[in-house]
C-alpha cells in the first residue's frame, strides 16, 4: 500500500488564491519531501522537511509536518497559472544498511485558472 | 552540470519483444533509482543502486524485469517479453552520497501494443 496519501486528489483554484494540499503517511520517517511533476514527466524536488522539524518555508511554499498525526501539508501562496502541475509527497526511510527509499503518494493535481 | 538524462524518450514496442531503457545519472551521484508510473498514478519503486552495494531489487514486479549499473554510472533497465501492462513512464533518479533529495530524469514513455 502507498506510504503517502495526498488529499485532495484534484484541486482547482483561481490565480492569486492559496492552494493547500495534504499528505498522510503510516510508518515512521526520516523526512518528508514534496515534488512537482508537469505533464507526466520528470519530477522536480520542491522542499524537504526532516522529522524533527515542524515547519519550513521556501519562497511561496510553506510545508508543515505533524509527526504525531503522521501528516504534512503543502501551502502554495498567491498561486499562478504556471503552478498548474501534479504535486507528490514522498516519505524517506532508511530501509536497512545504507539503503534509503522514498515512497511516493498518488499525487494531487492542481489546476490554477488564469 | 547536466542533469539526469534518459533514452529513448518514447518507445513503442510489440508485445513479446524485449526493451532496454537507459539512464545517465548526474556525474558523481552514487545512488540511482528506477521508478514506474502508470497513467494518473504515483511512482512505483522498482530498483535502487547505491555505490558498490548489492542493489535493492525488492520493487521489480516480475523476473522479466532486470537492471544493471555499469561502472557505478550508467544504468540500463531491461524488460523481457513485454506485456501490455508494462506500458508506463519509466523514471530514473539519482542522488549524492547520503543525499536525501532525488534528481529525476525526464522519463521514458513505454507503449506496448
Amino acid at each position: 500500500s502507498q506510504q503517502g496519501e495526498e488529499d485532495p486528489q484534484a484541486l482547482s483554484i483561481q490565480e492569486g488564491e492559496n492552494a493547500t494540499m495534504n499528505c498522510s503517511y503510516k510508518t515512521s520517517i526520516n523526512n518528508l519531501q514534496w515534488y512537482r511533476q508537469n505533464s507526466g514527466r520528470g519530477l522536480v524536488h520542491l522542499i524537504l522537511i526532516r522529522s524533527n522539524e515542524r515547519e519550513k518555508h521556501s519562497g511561496r511554499l510553506r510545508v508543515t509536518l505533524d509527526t504525531s498525526k503522521k501528516s504534512s501539508s503543502l501551502l502554495i501562496t498567491a498561486s499562478r497559472a504556471a503552478d498548474t502541475a501534479s504535486y507528490f509527497c514522498a516519505t524517506g526511510q532508511n530501509s536497512g544498511g545504507s539503503n534509503y527509499k522514498l515512497t511516493f503518494g498518488k499525487g494531487t493535481l492542481l489546476t490554477v485558472n488564469p | 552540470g547536466a542533469g539526469v538524462s534518459q533514452s529513448p524518450s518514447n518507445k513503442v514496442t510489440e508485445k513479446g519483444k524485449d526493451v532496454e531503457l537507459r539512464c545517465d545519472p548526474i556525474s558523481g551521484h552514487t545512488a540511482l533509482y528506477w521508478y514506474r508510473q502508470s497513467l494518473g498514478q504515483g511512482l512505483e519503486f522498482l530498483i535502487y543502486f547505491q555505490g558498490n552495494s548489492a542493489p535493492d531489487k525488492s520493487g521489480l514486479p516480475s523476473d522479466r524485469f532486470s537492471a544493471e549499473r555499469t561502472g557505478g554510472s550508467v544504468s540500463t533497465l531491461t524488460i523481457q517479453r513485454t506485456q501490455q501492462e508494462d506500458s508506463a513512464v519509466y523514471l530514473c533518479a539519482s542522488a549524492g552520497q547520503g543525499g536525501d533529495t532525488q534528481y529525476f530524469g525526464p522519463g521514458t514513455r513505454l507503449t506496448v501494443l
